[in-house]
């Protein structure tokens, strides 16, 4: 079965600081992963996917995310965070080859103080 | 600009009444999906559509009926029998089930029980 973990409620960092956001899954085969981020009352927006190919995925906004297979993680890294990148942030894994349905984690609220 | 549009963004529902989300698409997207999303939890997936006309459970589906009359279209009705509604919903779409670009979401639509 898949799973997603995102072990961090909550993760506070300083602006112009660098930031990881944490994520781990469970998914037989290749996996497809995602990142997502929600502002306030609005729907999730794209950030990066893994597919295939290179371990760091670079995305919008500055975000990158490293795939490590045997960790089984998808960390979410900026080198330096904005106070605007305060939100809800969501990893997602599909099953790769053939999978339809994509598992989102509980999500990490991301605080950035000024 | 393509995207998709859920309306209305605030529905409140009296105790035994049916009410019904609008999400349309015009991304010409073959699959469609609704979330449920309530604090702490992430997304739970009610119901997916991969084709016009047809239409599947989710995880979290009783209580819970949608369409799929048309392409752009995948309405999703909150019956009398959900018994714990609040929450706010999500339409998101793919190219396909299948496919690996992630999803588009809408801007959601909160559902209060009055």
């Amino acid at each position: 079965a898949q799973s997603v973990a995102q072990p961090e409620d909550q993760v506070n960092v300083a602006e112009g600081n660098p930031l990881t956001v944490k994520c781990t899954y469970s998914v037989s085969g290749n996996p497809y992963l995602f990142w997502y981020v929600q502002y306030p009352n609005r729907g999730l927006q794209f950030l990066l996917k893994y597919i295939t190919g290179d371990n760091l995925v670079k995305g919008s906004y500055g975000f990158e995310a490293e795939f490590n297979k045997s960790q089984t993680s998808f960390h979410l890294k900026k080198p330096s965070a904005l106070v605007s990148d305060s939100a809800l942030y969501f990893c997602a894994v599909k099953k790769g080859t053939g999978g339809f349905k994509t598992i989102f984690g509980a999500g990490t609220r991301l605080f950035v103080k000024a | 600009d393509g995207g998709i549009t859920q309306s209305p963004k605030y529905l409140f529902r009296k105790e035994g009444q049916n009410v019904t989300l609008s999400c349309e698409q015009n991304l010409n997207h073959d699959a469609m999906y609704w979330y449920r999303q309530d604090p702490g939890q992430g997304l739970r997936l009610i119901y997916y559509s991969q084709i016009v006309n047809d239409f599947q459970k989710g995880d979290i589906a009783e209580g819970y009926s949608v369409s799929r009359e048309k392409k752009e279209s995948f309405p999703l009705t909150v019956t009398s029998a959900q018994k714990n509604p609040t929450a706010f919903y999500l339409c998101a779409s793919s190219s396909r089930t299948d496919d690996v670009y992630g999803y588009t979401f809408g801007s959601g639509t909160r559902l209060t029980v009055v």
